[in-house]
């Protein structure tokens, strides 16, 4: 099975402060997705890339960036870190084969991010 | 309007009953649909893909209209452990994915 890890389950931060959430995938995945998770708004994309060193920006990009210099690593930046950031972030790969045929995307177990 | 929308939920059902979701979507040049199933502060896990000619597996039958941009998600003998939030998901061209935001299924005994 792909196992998509990421680094942290629970973090606190301060306003202002840069943070780094890391995400690793083990099967070779070109594409890596970042989403963050709020009650009542449900999942919504960040960032995702589909290939090294390559990144597009989602639905709410701002605030954030993102880094991708290892096909199996996908980092997302919160460059000033404000309390409307808190919330649950998760990192998800998935295979896109040539066709453009999508197997899904498995995720990581997510990283609850608390910004005070 | 949302490009995926679910039935607003909760459902709150007995065990043994058969439960019913449904998710429309707004992009006819969607390629690719599933349904994910996500337990309280847990991430989303594939519960199943859906194919036009519909499919089944186990307990649960997924089915898919794409001239009606409707996909469906069947539960039978729901089991306690069903209860969860059921995502409807579906992937454009490059694949990208776009969630619904969710109905929360909850078996009572």
């Amino acid at each position: 099975d792909v196992k998509v890890t990421q680094s942290s389950r629970y973090l606190v931060k301060r306003t202002g402060e840069k943070v780094f959430l890391e995400c690793v995938q083990d099967m070779d995945h070109e594409n890596m997705f970042w989403y963050r998770q709020d009650p009542g708004l449900g999942l919504r994309l960040i960032y995702f890339s589909y290939d090294v060193k390559m990144k597009e920006k989602g639905d709410i990009p701002e605030g954030y960036s993102v880094s991708r210099e290892k096909k199996e690593r996908f980092s997302l930046i919160l460059e000033s870190a404000s309390t409307s950031q808190t919330s649950m972030y998760l990192c998800a790969s998935s295979l896109l084969t040539s066709s453009g045929f999508n197997y899904g995307y498995t995720f990581g177990s997510g990283t609850r991010l608390t910004v005070v | 309007r949302k490009e995926v929308e679910q039935d607003p939920g909760p459902f709150n059902v007995p065990e043994g009953a058969t439960v019913a979701f449904n998710c429309t979507y707004s992009n006819s040049a969607s390629q690719s649909f599933f349904w994910y199933r996500q337990d309280c502060r847990k991430e989303p896990k594939l519960l199943m893909s859906v194919y036009s000619s519909g499919n089944e597996d186990g307990r649960f039958t997924a089915q898919l209209n794409r001239a009606s941009q409707y996909i469906s998600l069947l539960i039978r003998d729901s089991k306690l452990s069903d209860s969860a939030t059921y995502l409807c998901v579906v992937t454009l061209q490059g694949g990208k994915l776009i969630f619904g935001q969710g109905t929360e299924l909850s078996v009572k005994p």
